[in-house]
């Protein structure tokens, strides 16, 4: 069975930083792009970031490009998102998904139950 | 960036009712597109992947047609779990949602 389950989030004062991790089971981890989705309370679903299976590529949303970065742990089945200069804006539910590409593209078939981020002094 | 537009944005409806919801891109993205069911404090699930394939486990009242811009989700006859929101999510370039659609009990 396909488990992913993030830790990592909390309260945390303007201008830190926040550390979130997403633990992979049940499936070959290596084998998969990664990305971190993000929902503000009460709103909608917004990606956030993305990871090729290895780790060698990234891509990011421009509202966190410069402040975020995602890497990944194969050995750990591990992915992660460091979080740095966090903003109010940032606060949200994260949430990690596995990609999967069937005859074409790149879209999410398995997410994490997420993590709650709360950026406020 | 490509937009994606859902409408409406809450939805009434009753048991057994049968319910279409529209996802409008802002250019044109094949059929890259994928609706995905959230209920309040769960994650997202998939429900239908490029436009019209349904996830395997979904249950066969929940439909996708479209392509290019204009797409529909449709559940052919509402049932109690179904109570939920809805986004459209297209694929083509980076990943865009919808705002969503909250479909409610009349």
């Amino acid at each position: 069975e396909v488990q992913l389950v993030e830790s990592g989030g909390g309260l945390v004062q303007p201008g830190g930083s926040l550390r979130l991790s997403c633990a992979a089971s049940g499936f070959t981890f290596s084998s998969y792009w990664m990305h971190w989705v993000r929902q503000a309370p009460g709103k909608g679903l917004v990606w956030v970031s993305r990871i090729n299976s290895d780790g060698s590529s990234t891509s990011y949303a421009d509202s966190v490009k410069g402040r975020f970065t995602i890497s990944r742990d194969n050995a750990k089945n591990t992915l992660y998102l460091q979080m740095n200069s966090l903003r109010a804006e940032d606060t949200a539910v994260y949430y990690c998904a596995r990609a999967r590409r069937a005859t074409g593209l790149y879209y999410f078939d398995y997410w994490g139950q997420g993590t709650l981020v709360t950026v406020s002094s | 960036d490509i937009q994606m537009t859902q409408s409406p944005s809450t939805l009434s409806a009753s048991v057994g009712d049968r319910v279409t919801i529209t996802c409008r891109a802002s250019q044109s993205i094949s059929s890259w597109l994928a609706w995905y069911q959230q209920k309040p404090g769960k994650a997202p699930k998939l429900l239908i992947y490029k436009a019209s394939s349904l996830e395997s486990g979904v249950p066969s009242r929940f439909s996708g047609s479209g392509s290019g811009t204009e797409f529909t989700l449709t559940i052919s006859s509402l049932q109690p779990d179904d109570f939920a929101t809805y986004y459209c999510q297209q694929y083509n370039s980076l990943w865009t949602f919808g705002q969503g659609t909250k479909v409610e009990i009349k």
